[in-house]
């Protein structure tokens, strides 16, 4: 059963300030790997997907890394805005998604 | 275009009544697929339907069942809702199934609360 970890849980940072945010996974033989956006109360939002072939993709101000032999993801967001203050989730799989619990960002004025 | 539309967004039964959830995916798309959502948590896989047929099940009850129609909307039926059903119930749309690369589109969501 692939087993999705986010860590940390939560994290507030100053506006300028870059975002790292971690995901784990523990079966490494993955479809696809892609990070979600959720704001509160809302449904998600696409940011980024990495194909297995892959080792980063990358839109805007974000940049997202894959290392399958490792088990990890992680999400760059360069020079963080009061707007990206949301919750991330990152989530493997080919049809059936398994996500992880997220990571709740605050950016601070 | 219009993405992944839902109905309703907020809902409020009782206990051991049934409810339906709708989802319509993006035109084109003919993978939708169901998750729950509860608070603080990440999302859980519960069905995937492509070309109307069932393609997955997650770890949930028989009382949740779902079907996918000719237009390839979706409905997601809970019987004998339980206190524990409560939560955010999220449709996804994708445009094919069984492939690296697919990108999976997620509607708003649709607030269960069982009382």
């Amino acid at each position: 059963k692939q087993e999705v970890t986010q860590i940390p849980a939560a994290l507030s940072v100053p506006e300028g300030e870059n975002l790292v945010l971690n995901c784990s996974f523990t079966d490494s033989a993955i479809y696809n790997l892609q990070w979600f956006r959720q704001d509160p109360g809302k449904g998600l939002t696409s940011l980024l997907l990495i194909q297995s072939s892959q080792r980063e993709q990358t839109s805007g101000r974000l940049n997202a890394s894959l290392d399958k032999s490792s088990g990890r993801s992680t999400l760059y967001i360069a020079a963080s805005q009061p707007g990206d203050s949301a919750t991330y989730l990152c989530a493997v799989g080919e049809y059936k998604l398994s996500f992880g619990a997220g990571t709740t960002v605050t950016v601070r004025a | 275009d219009a993405g992944v539309t839902q109905s309703p967004t907020h809902l409020i039964k009782t206990r051991g009544q049934h409810v339906t959830l709708r989802c319509s995916p993006i035109s084109g798309h003919k993978s939708v697929s169901w998750y729950q959502q509860v608070l603080g948590q990440g999302p859980q896989f519960i069905f995937q339907y492509y070309e109307k047929e069932e393609r997955g099940r997650g770890n949930f009850p028989d009382r949740f069942s779902a079907r996918q129609f000719p237009n390839y909307s979706s409905e997601l039926n809970v019987n004998a809702l339980l206190l524990g059903d409560s939560a955010l119930y999220l449709c996804a749309s994708s445009q094919s199934w069984g492939y690296s690369g697919n990108t999976i589109y997620f509607g708003e969501g649709s607030w269960l609360t069982v009382v």
